[in-house]
């Protein structure tokens, strides 16, 4: 099994609200990661956890928040957005950071109005 | 950040066809994956390569891994109308001590006519 899941799979906000991504995956990976794509553009990092801790941040403005509770679960916290952070964001997993291959999740599509 | 260069960026083919893209790095990668994206979706992998001059299949897809470590190219053989959809190449470099990050290809759209 290569799934990662998540939640929700459309979500649409004020640029005053507050609202979380989840991601979730099962494969006993010990890495995660969550991406930013815009449309027809390959996704970009954004952040990467390993063992639960933040290991790389891409230098995201800290309206977006990451938080790892344990080794299945990815959240990404939202708070004041802009409309240009409409995107995709794609979390994906790894056994760990060492070169192994991540899987991607589905994605949540995200709107700020 | 960096992206490598992957051609061609858009082919349209005939059901039946066969289809080849690649993708170009000045850098050296340990790691090729290729990723197979529906609109809407997820990348969902298709073919992972791990050694130089590596050649690995995966059904109708074959991809291989660059002897100069710098490339790679992914065919398909006999599309079908499913193949449709934007495939990305991405490149991984792994040091001892740092988290490894993808390198992400600017992507090949393909679709596929009847």
């Amino acid at each position: 099994d290569t799934e990662v899941t998540q939640t929700p799979k459309h979500l649409v906000m004020g640029m005053t609200n507050k609202k979380s991504l989840k991601c979730e995956q099962h494969m006993g990976h010990r890495a995660m990661y969550w991406y930013k794509q815009k449309a027809k553009k390959p996704p970009e990092l954004m952040f990467v956890y390993s063992y639960e801790k933040l290991s790389i941040n891409e230098s995201v403005p800290s309206r977006f928040s990451p938080e790892c509770p344990n080794s299945s679960l990815l959240n990404l916290h939202l708070h004041a957005l802009q409309p240009e952070d409409s995107a995709l964001y794609l979390c994906a997993s790894s056994q760990d950071t060492s070169g192994t291959d991540q899987y991607f999740g589905p994605g949540t599509r995200l709107t700020v109005t | 950040g960096q992206q490598l260069n992957q051609s061609p960026q858009s082919m349209f083919i005939q059901e039946g066809e066969d289809v080849s893209m690649n993708c170009t790095s000045s850098s050296i990668f340990n790691t090729w994956l290729w990723y197979k994206q529906d609109p809407g979706e997820g990348p969902v992998l298709l073919i992972a390569l791990y050694k130089a001059g590596e050649l690995t299949s995966n059904g109708r897809l074959t991809a291989q891994f660059g002897i100069t470590r710098k490339d790679s190219f992914l065919n398909i053989s006999a599309s079908i109308p499913s193949d449709v959809g934007i495939y990305f190449c991405a490149g991984q470099l792994y040091n001892t001590g740092t988290a490894s990050k993808l390198t992400f290809g600017t992507g090949t759209r393909l679709q596929v006519t009847l």
